[in-house]
């Protein structure tokens, strides 16, 4: 399978504190998505990094990215009830530039 | 804006029934996608179509076939449901930089049973 593995599978943390997820793949790739799924809802997009970037940003989000690894990591900071839903990274590979893979999503509690 | 539509919302079927889930998005996209999510499997890639005019397996194509009717529409059909196939559905669009895949906008999902 291609499929990307996240980790942790859960996290519970207090509002205010910093959330970070890590994603990591097996092949190349073009580039590498988080999206976020509240409960019960289709996914929506977060961001998106490029093979030849290291390092994005966007609002509240970081998104890294380490090719020589083959992993990236979400830092979510200054967590949010709302933030709470879970959240899956997808790989974009070199080798077939159609098909986006999604790993199995971390999911995240974050208590009032 | 309609973004990707999809229908219906819910299904529940009989083992060894038809049905054809419907896909439709409005933003002029190349590509569109059908996954399927699992509790805790993540989404699972059924089928895509990379541009009109073609389709392409996924992870998991078997007991599915879709068409790409037009640039708009990407339709997923079960031909013999199966209870394996209770799932939630989701079809998904995106545009392309060239040949690179750029981020993909979801319908809702369709929830589908089958007994």
């Amino acid at each position: 399978s291609q499929q990307g593995e996240e980790d942790p599978q859960a996290l519970s943390i207090q509002e205010g504190e910093n959330a970070t997820m890590n994603c990591s793949y097996k092949t190349s790739i073009n580039n590498l998505q988080w999206y976020r799924q509240n409960s019960g809802r289709g996914l929506v997009h977060l961001i998106l990094i490029r093979s030849n970037e290291r390092e994005k940003h966007s609002g509240r989000l970081r998104v890294t990215l380490d090719t020589s690894k083959k992993s990236s990591s979400l830092l979510i900071t200054a967590s949010r009830a709302a933030d709470t839903a879970s959240y899956f990274c997808a790989t974009a590979y070199s080798g077939n530039t159609g098909k986006l893979i999604f790993g199995q999503g971390t999911t995240l509690q974050v208590k009032p | 804006n309609a973004g990707v539509t999809q229908t219906p919302k819910f299904q529940v079927l009989k083992t060894g029934q038809s049905m054809t889930l419907q896909c439709a998005q409005d933003m002029n996209h190349n590509s569109m996608y059908w996954y399927r999510q699992d509790p805790g499997m993540g989404l699972r890639l059924i089928y895509y179509s990379a541009s009109e005019g073609t389709t392409d397996k996924g992870e998991v194509p078997n007991g599915y076939n879709v068409s790409r009717l037009n640039k708009r529409e990407f339709s997923l059909r079960l031909e013999s449901a199966a209870p394996s196939q209770t799932s939630v559905y989701f079809c998904a669009s995106s545009a392309r930089t060239g040949m690179t895949l750029e981020k993909l906008f979801f319908g809702s999902g369709t929830q589908l049973s089958v007994l």
